[in-house]
């Protein structure tokens, strides 16, 4: 889990701008995933990546953007398009030949 | 697509007690099981999984069930600790590398003194 980063750990951002989550791993993990996660609910999977310069939506990537143009990072845009983006976002990354996906420490978003 | 339903929402035992958490699965084609811990305002970890192919696995205090004519799995913790208090997810996933995880809703485990 150590070799997953996300920043910032907090994150304000008004209503109508665009925001950059940042995720970075060390691990050499082919796979990059986002969530989101509501109080009181599960993690809903927002975008996908199993390999670099290819990326496959989510359950709920609507108002949401990302790349992948490094193995290493995989950034998750909120788009003013996002009407509730208010959330705790969490990284994770898998190896290509394995299930397993390790989490990286979330970022908490909070639109003023 | 998927869907994993979890239950109970909210489990509270005596310290020492076994608690169990159980997971429903829709998917058939579903092969990997994880179980997660998820500790206030932390990053989900991983305790333990299991594959299609096992019916039972166990780590110290932990086990999970998984039952595939069902499509039901199971979380057992035995001899609870304060520590162990936490909430809990299930997740399921046709399984290889890069396929996405559908998560259950979670269990809020409370262990009391």
């Amino acid at each position: 889990d150590g070799g997953i980063t996300q920043s910032p750990k907090y994150l304000f951002r008004k209503e109508g701008q665009n925001v950059t989550l940042s995720c970075e791993q060390n691990l050499n993990h082919d796979a990059m995933y986002w969530y989101r996660q509501d109080p009181g609910q599960g993690l809903r999977l927002i975008y996908y990546s199993q390999i670099v310069n290819d990326f496959q939506k989510g359950d709920i990537a609507e108002g949401y953007s990302v790349s992948r143009e490094k193995k290493e990072s995989f950034p998750l845009t909120v788009t003013s398009a996002q009407k509730n983006p208010t959330a705790f976002y969490l990284c994770a990354s898998s190896p290509h030949s394995r299930d397993t996906q390790y989490f990286g420490p979330g970022t908490r978003l909070t639109v003023l | 697509g998927e869907n994993v339903e979890q239950h109970p929402s909210t489990l509270s035992v005596q310290e020492g007690d076994s608690a169990v958490i159980k997971c429903t699965y829709s998917d058939s084609a579903s092969n990997y099981f994880p179980w997660y811990k998820q500790e206030l305002g932390k990053r989900p970890q991983l305790i333990i999984d299991i594959r299609s192919n096992v019916g039972e696995k166990k780590d110290q205090r932990i086990a999970v069930t998984l039952n595939k004519t069902a499509k039901h799995f199971s979380l057992h913790i035995t001899e609870t600790q304060p520590e162990d208090s936490a909430v809990y997810f299930c997740a399921a996933s046709i399984g290889g590398g890069g396929n996405k995880l559908t998560f259950g809703t979670g269990t809020q485990l409370k262990v009391e003194l």
